[in-house]
């Protein structure tokens, strides 16, 4: 059965940093791996979806880097803004490419 | 329209009321799901429904009553629910292709809060 694991669970930095989220999974048989990103009391916006075919993906201060034989995937964010803080959420998708297993989250608080 | 629509955003009920949940996406989209998310717990996948057809069912009790009447409206049916019941449940919804054009993103709604008294 997948687990998914965040760590930090919270994460607090001054604008501006540079900073690296932590997601791993125990099962390596994965079809993709997917970062979310959740505003309190809104739904999920998938941010980026990396196919299990490929290393990382990109978008804009975004990267997010896939390890399958270790079970990691990292979400780097480059120069952190205020709007940045919200709970980030990996998920998983292994069994049956539409069932994702998602981690508990890393909750990002950016200051000014 | 934004692309997936729940309503209502907060639902308060007793443990003997029924109540429905409502989805709608507009984003054209051929498949639909029900997610939970309690505090201090992951999301879990409840039912997912392809082409109206009710493809997984995590495991879920019987007073959690899917309906899928097109591909663009999902509903779920609440029926004496238990206080434990209590959560944030997100719709959402994706194009479901061959396996091997890969996995497209899911896309979600704002979500139903739910309160059982």
């Amino acid at each position: 059965k997948q687990e998914v694991t965040q760590i930090p669970a919270a994460l607090s930095v001054p604008e501006g940093e540079n900073l690296v989220l932590n997601c791993s999974f125990t099962d390596s048989a994965i079809y993709n791996l997917q970062w979310f990103r959740q505003d309190p009391g809104k739904g999920l916006t998938s941010l980026l979806l990396i196919q299990s075919s490929q290393r990382e993906q990109t978008s804009g201060r975004l990267n997010a880097s896939l390890d399958k034989s270790s079970g990691r995937s990292t979400l780097y964010i480059a120069a952190s803004q205020p709007g940045d803080s919200a709970t980030y959420l990996c998920a998983a998708s292994n069994t049956g490419f539409q069932k994702l297993v998602f981690g508990t989250g890393t909750r990002l608080l950016v200051s000014p | 329209e934004t692309g997936v629509t729940q309503t209502p955003r907060h639902l308060v009920m007793g443990m003997t009321n029924k109540k429905s949940l409502k989805c709608e996406q507009h984003l054209g989209h051929n498949a639909m799901y029900w997610y939970k998310q309690s505090a201090k717990k992951p999301l879990e996948l409840m039912f997912v429904y392809n082409f109206k057809e009710q493809t997984e069912n995590n495991s879920v009790p019987s007073r959690f009553s899917p309906e899928c009447p097109n591909s663009s409206h999902l509903f779920l049916h609440l029926h004496t629910l238990q206080p434990e019941d209590s959560a944030l449940y997100l719709c959402a919804s994706s194009q479901r292709g061959d396996i091997r054009d890969g996995n497209q993103p899911q896309h979600f709604g704002d979500g139903t809060r739910l309160s059982i008294l």
